[in-house]
């Protein structure tokens, strides 16, 4: 039980170049999320899939794209990235249990756009 | 809308100091409240949660209670050690199975022995 994986781990770009963070969940969990955390600002919900063939934007949604490709993947996508995207973007999923529900983190992707 | 505030760090102790995190929450009905930390060049990982009023959540030593008429769910621990040293966010989310998690900007704490 591998719980929340994330690919890659470090990732340095150039302005303008596109990539796409690859994220996976074994857990059978229904929702699924995208944060970037930077320095000061704790974590802003980017964008997220309360369940497979749903997505939804959250707080810091411009210059992304995601795809539910199936109940256990997410992919968060950069079309032409700024410097401004430079971030730790983390992965995480939770199983809808009503009004508790916990959020398994992955352990991050490190992106710096030069 | 909802939204958490915490104290702000850094906070440095020495081992076995007492520790206290401030947290305070602005929410539309009854939410749920969490503690998460977060340990070096890791993500993040849940420590406790409380789902009500007067509810206390407790794990690894660490303790916090959901008040209501404060709005707060502060994070306590009577001894800390180095191992401690990670960064604590407060959280909440609302009573409806599909919302996401509202996060405060996390405290960073440092213990030296």
């Amino acid at each position: 039980n591998a719980g929340v994986t994330q690919t890659p781990k470090f990732q340095v770009l150039k302005t303008g170049q596109s990539m796409t963070l690859q994220c996976a969940q074994d857990m059978n969990h229904n929702s699924m999320y995208w944060y970037r955390q930077d320095p000061g600002m704790g974590l802003r919900l980017i964008y997220y899939s309360a369940s497979e063939g749903t997505t939804d934007k959250g707080e810091v949604p411009n210059g992304y794209n995601v795809s539910r490709l199936n109940k256990r993947e997410f992919s968060l996508r950069l079309e032409s990235a700024a410097p401004s995207q430079t971030s730790v973007y983390f992965c995480a999923s939770s199983d809808v249990t009503g009004w508790t529900d916990t959020q398994y983190f992955g352990p991050g992707t490190r992106l710096t756009v030069l | 809308g909802n939204s958490v505030t915490q104290m702000e760090g850094p906070v440095t102790l020495s081992e076995e100091a007492f520790l206290t995190i401030n947290c305070t929450y602005t929410a539309t009905g009854y939410p749920s409240l969490f503690w998460y930390v977060q340990y070096p060049g890791e993500g993040l990982q849940l420590l406790l949660k409380a789902t009500k009023a007067d509810d206390k959540g407790s794990n690894k030593g660490f303790e916090a209670t959901y008040r209501k008429e404060t709005t707060s769910f502060h994070l306590e621990k009577g001894s800390v050690q180095v191992s401690d040293s990670a960064v604590y966010f407060c959280a909440l989310i609302r009573n409806s199975g599909n919302t996401p998690l509202v996060f405060g900007k996390g405290t960073r704490l440092s213990v030296i022995a």
